[in-house]
């Protein structure tokens, strides 16, 4: 069956390290990958998407890798600060005919400590 | 600019009472249009896409349903809620395959 999967469980860093999330999946073939931002009791907000035939790519503190080889994307966080505690979505794409479906992973909570 | 309002934010219902969720986009033309489902500590369920007026399909099945009445409207009904329904709904959109741009979400709990 087809799957994405995050770490549950959440993530406790200090502030100034880099967070680390991981997102795997099997049995896609995605085109791209997308990472999304949700804050408790608001909907996700996107940050960034990575295509199939890029490695890496940065925005500001930011970077996401896919490697479509190991069917997994890792998003990192440098110099985090406490405003990037959050739940971090990845998402792909799942193409059909006669429309255009995204589908979602459960999500990373991150805590980042003062 | 683009925008995405749904409502009502937050509602209580009893079981067997209707629903109706309402979303409307504005700033774009043709959008795709979507309804999530996201129970509490959970993911993102998909529930309903639509590529066009009139044009529905279904992700799982359930007794909610989906209709697009107008380009940038999307309404989730019920005619009969279930306690499972309970959950934080959302509204999307997206022009292409990839950007999902979210509503604020509308919290359903059903007693």
């Amino acid at each position: 069956s087809q799957k994405i999967e995050q770490n549950s469980e959440a993530l406790n860093i200090q502030e100034g390290k880099t967070a680390t999330l991981t997102c795997n999946y099997t049995n896609y073939s995605p085109a791209y990958l997308q990472w999304y931002r949700q804050d408790p009791g608001r909907g996700p907000v996107f940050l960034l998407l990575i295509r199939e035939n890029e490695k890496e790519k940065r925005k500001e503190r930011l970077k996401v890798t896919f490697d479509t080889t190991l069917k997994q994307s890792l998003f990192h966080i440098t110099a985090s600060q406490p405003a990037d505690s959050a739940t971090y979505l990845c998402a792909l794409d799942r193409t059909n005919t006669g429309g255009f479906k995204t589908i979602f992973g459960a999500g990373t909570r991150l805590f980042v400590k003062a | 600019s683009q925008t995405i309002h749904q409502w009502p934010a937050t509602l209580v219902q009893p079981v067997g009472s209707p629903l109706s969720l309402e979303c409307t986009v504005e700033g774009t033309s043709n959008p795709n249009l979507y309804w999530y489902r996201q129970a509490a500590g959970r993911g993102l369920q998909l529930l309903f896409y639509s590529v066009g007026i009139g044009q529905i399909s279904s992700e799982v099945p359930q007794n909610l349903s989906a209709s697009r009445p107008q380009d940038r409207q999307f309404i989730l009904s019920s005619k009969k809620l279930l306690l499972s329904d309970s959950g934080f709904y959302l509204c999307a959109w997206s022009v292409q395959a990839d950007t999902i741009y979210f509503g604020e979400g509308s919290w359903l709990t059903v007693v």
